[in-house]
């Protein structure tokens, strides 16, 4: 039972090109969330999705990141025209739905995606 | 306001020793989880143990568990016999509302370091 799967690992960009991030979430798991960690800090969230549908992107950023959950295929997080400040780690997560109250509701996190623009 | 702060950049303990990781949060909310990750130099995160907010027991997992004093807003992590490979940091993370989703706020961190 694979868990969270992330890739790539790492991933290099110049100034200005696109950077797309995969996540496939574990098995049964339909329920996908996209963080961010900026060096030698704390897990920031930026989106939440179920299939084909954003709940909540109150955490993205308005301009250049996008994210979509397709009905088939993994969760793309999309960073257009990079910068060096979109340089940090993007960690996706996955969970069971409908997670409330009680054991066995939490989310279980990829391995990251780590960035860096040059 | 920070909802979830951890006041110890970096601890350290000595091999087979007990040590206790503190957190504590801020939340008007009756219902909410409490949870703590590990995340070792290779980055991934590794989820520990978790809290309900309704949870009567505090929480154990094998060597991990959560001292959860809700009237004072604390859920300290206490890892028992500690291992060299215990040493990463780690997060507290809390969610808030019933049956919501894993919209987590993550602290800043502790990092330990298990000396032999």
């Amino acid at each position: 039972n694979a868990g969270v799967m992330q890739n790539p690992r790492h991933l290099v960009r110049r100034r200005g090109q696109e950077a797309r991030l995969r996540c496939s979430p574990m098995k049964g798991h339909s329920h996908v969330y996209w963080y961010r960690q900026l060096p030698e800090e704390g897990l920031k969230f930026m989106v939440y999705l179920q299939k084909e549908n954003i709940i909540d992107e109150s955490g993205m950023p308005k301009e250049r990141f996008s994210a979509e959950f397709p009905k088939e295929g993994p969760s793309i997080l999309r960073i257009q025209q990079v910068v060096r400040g979109d340089s940090a780690a993007y960690f996706c997560a996955s969970s069971l739905k409908p997670p409330g109250q009680g054991p066995n509701t939490e989310a279980f996190f990829g391995q990251g995606t780590r960035l860096t623009v040059v | 306001a920070q909802k979830i702060t951890q006041t110890q950049p970096g601890m350290f303990v000595q091999e087979k020793e007990a040590v206790t990781l503190d957190c504590t949060y801020d939340t008007s909310d009756p219902s909410y989880g409490l949870f703590w990750y590990k995340q070792p130099s290779s980055g991934e995160m590794i989820f520990l143990i978790y809290q309900g907010s309704y949870d009567q027991q505090n929480a154990t997992e094998g060597r991990y568990s959560l001292n959860f004093q809700k009237a004072r807003k604390s859920a300290n992590l206490v890892i028992s016999a500690s291992q060299l490979g215990d040493s990463a940091m780690y997060f507290c993370a809390m969610r808030e509302g019933n049956g919501g989703y894993n919209k987590l706020i993550f602290g800043a961190g502790t990092r330990l370091a298990v000396h032999p």
